[in-house]
Parts: C-alpha cells; sequence; structure tokens
C-alpha cells in the first residue's frame, strides 16, 4: 500500500460546514494527487501536488483547496461543503522509477 | 472531451473460466493505458500496463491487449477465482503524467463458484 493512509475513514458532516481530509505518506514520495469517485464516472483529480508547498489544479477543483507543509502530508479542504461533494476521496502517491501509481483506503465523506 | 469507457458495467463468470474486460477510449494522443482493481471498500490496486508501441503485455494470469487502429483495449483473466471478483477499470495517459489520466468508470466482475 506504499505507505498510505488516509484520516478520517467515514465523516458525516452538514451543508456549509469546513471539512479537511488528510493524506499521510511514509515513504518520501514526491507526486501526491487527491481523486474523487462516484458511482458512474471514473475517478476524477482534484487537485495533485508535485513537492512541498507546490501543488496545482485537477478537473474537479473548484470548491477544494489542497495544502502541502510536508512531504508526507497532503491535506483537502471543503471550505464550505455541499451535497454534490459527498463522494468517496482517494489519496495517491505515484512512482516516477517505476510509473506505478498507489492508493489510500478511501474517505467517506457525506454531506447532508 | 475525452472519455475512457467500459463496453459492459457487469460481468459473471464461472470460476475457473477466461474473463475479457473491455475498454474504448477517446484519445488518440493517448499513449500509456493502465488496468486497475477495486475490491469493495479499498483503493484502487494497479494491474498492469502498456504502452502504445507495444499491442500485447503478460502478467501473472493477465494479459493485456492494446488496439490503437479502434482505441480499444482489453484485460484478460485467466482461469478467473473468487479473489477475483472486484470493479476494474481502465486509465489512459498521455506520456507518464498522472495529472492528465482518464479512468473509465469500472466493470463489476463476479465470479460464480
Amino acid at each position: 500500500d506504499a505507505g498510505i493512509t488516509q484520516s478520517p475513514r467515514h465523516k458525516v458532516t452538514e451543508t456549509g460546514t469546513p471539512v479537511t481530509l488528510r493524506c499521510h505518506q511514509t515513504e518520501n514520495h514526491r507526486y501526491m494527487y487527491w481523486y474523487r469517485q462516484d458511482p458512474g464516472h471514473g475517478l476524477r483529480l482534484i487537485h495533485y501536488s508535485y513537492g512541498v508547498k507546490d501543488t496545482d489544479k485537477g478537473e474537479v477543483s473548484d470548491g477544494y483547496s489542497v495544502s502541502r507543509s510536508k512531504t508526507e502530508d497532503f491535506l483537502l479542504t471543503l471550505e464550505s461543503a455541499t451535497s454534490s461533494q459527498t463522494s468517496v476521496y482517494f489519496c495517491a502517491i505515484s512512482v516516477p522509477s517505476s510509473n506505478e501509481q498507489f492508493f489510500g483506503p478511501g474517505t467517506r465523506l457525506t454531506v447532508l | 472531451g475525452e472519455s475512457v469507457g467500459l463496453h459492459l458495467p457487469t460481468l459473471s463468470v464461472q470460476e475457473g473460466d477466461n474473463s475479457i474486460i473491455n475498454c474504448a477510449y477517446s484519445n488518440s494522443a493517448s499513449d500509456y493505458f493502465i488496468w486497475y482493481k477495486q475490491e469493495s471498500g479499498k483503493g484502487p490496486q494497479f494491474i498492469i500496463d502498456i504502452r502504445s508501441n507495444m499491442d500485447k503485455r503478460q502478467g501473472q494470469r493477465v494479459t493485456v491487449l492494446l488496439n490503437k487502429t479502434v482505441k480499444h483495449l482489453s484485460l484478460q483473466i485467466a482461469a478467473t477465482q473468487p479473489g477475483d471478483s472486484a470493479v476494474y477499470f481502465c486509465a489512459a495517459l498521455r506520456g507518464t503524467s498522472y495529472d492528465k489520466v482518464i479512468f473509465g468508470p469500472g466493470t463489476s466482475l463476479s465470479v460464480i463458484p
């Protein structure tokens, strides 16, 4: 699993509240990603990071922000959660040498 | 826009039979393809990849075939086992940059004992 953990694993929150999801990796990988997974859709990239303090937007970045102040942690923040952000969120890392991508176990977020 | 899709959302096979899962992509500039397996409640797991300069690649009990002419790839699983029950999806990339990857929605494979 490339030492990737996500917290929390499950969260229920109310519309309008801020939410922060955490991705933690133990193997010093440079590239990290946040995806959301919804029924009938493939994984969609929200934001990604290519180093400490280096982040960029993905396909579905509206309503989300990220921060990476340390190599091991990549935080995803929903400033004001909406019901359309109910989803399963996956963090991933990629390993340039093998070009493989490894995913965390996911966080199921429900916005009421 | 770009898309990656699978021909069947669900597939049921008898244990011991071979499984074939198909995927189509729209962007002819895609040159790197990956198959993932996702078990219930878990994150996706990299199974096998193939580059556009190849038309076939084999792994342990899995084979990926790529037909660039019709923009189609398939995953073949030999002697399907109950542990193969999962959602399988393909992904298409340009270059090897994961910030441009397009994922398909997935085929749910059920193995009948």
